[in-house]
């Protein structure tokens, strides 16, 4: 079964503060797909990275980064000197070769940045 | 406008209405999603659509319908909303390929009095 698990449900950081968020997957397949989503409060989903199996290498784009470790099923997401607009809800999700027109989205954590 | 697009943006309704949300993607896309969001949960896949006139269940496909008979547009009907449909939903599409991500429309608040 595709299950992803987003522990943290909320969090509030002040401005410049680094955060990260943690995403736990859990699959049977050996090829697969994770994702990151943002929904910030105007609602729309914006896609952010897509990271593959094979690739367990780190990602930095500008303020933010990727943590992909197989060994923990974990692809944690990194802000970095956090600031107001990062304030949102962000989805980490899941497909999976057998599955792979599916995604499997977490619940979701809702970060709030304090100015 | 390029991208994707739902309509209506809000709907309330009365128990037992049928309702239907539609979806229209610019791109060609092959694939097309249907979920709802609620508090809790994230996002559930209702229905999804690999190509026109290909169609599959997603994990909460109770009391929907959905056709595809263009590419390009994919409807959700809700033959008779019930409470428990009250929510916002999200028309996505994706490449070629289903493990690429998903384009999300911008949502539809529907409400079922």
């Amino acid at each position: 079964a595709q299950k992803v698990t987003q522990a943290q449900t909320e969090i509030s950081v002040v401005e410049k503060e680094d955060v990260t968020l943690d995403c736990v997957y859990e699959t049977r397949d050996t090829t697969y797909y994770l994702f990151w989503y943002k929904q910030p409060p105007s609602g729309e989903l914006v896609f952010l990275i897509r990271r593959n199996s094979f690739d367990e290498q780190n990602e930095i784009s500008g303020r933010y980064s990727w943590n992909f470790q197989k060994s923990t099923s974990s692809f944690n997401f990194t802000i970095t000197a956090s600031q107001v607009v990062d304030s949102a809800v962000y989805f980490c999700a899941l497909s999976g070769f057998e599955t792979g027109n599916q995604f499997y989205f977490g619940t979701g954590t809702s970060l709030t940045v304090i100015p | 406008d390029a991208g994707i697009t739902q309509s209506p943006r809000y709907k309330i309704t009365e128990t037992g209405r049928q309702v239907t949300l539609m979806c229209h993607q610019t791109w060609s896309h092959s694939y097309m999603f249907w979920y709802r969001q609620d508090l809790g949960h994230g996002l559930r896949l209702i229905y999804y659509s690999a190509a026109a006139d290909i169609t599959d269940k997603g994990e909460v496909p109770d009391g929907y319908v959905v056709s595809r008979s263009k590419t390009e547009n994919f409807p959700l009907t809700l033959e008779s909303a019930t409470r428990s449909q009250t929510s916002v939903y999200f028309c996505a599409s994706s490449g070629l390929a289903g493990y690429n991500e998903q384009f999300f429309g911008p949502g539809t608040r529907l409400t079922v009095l």
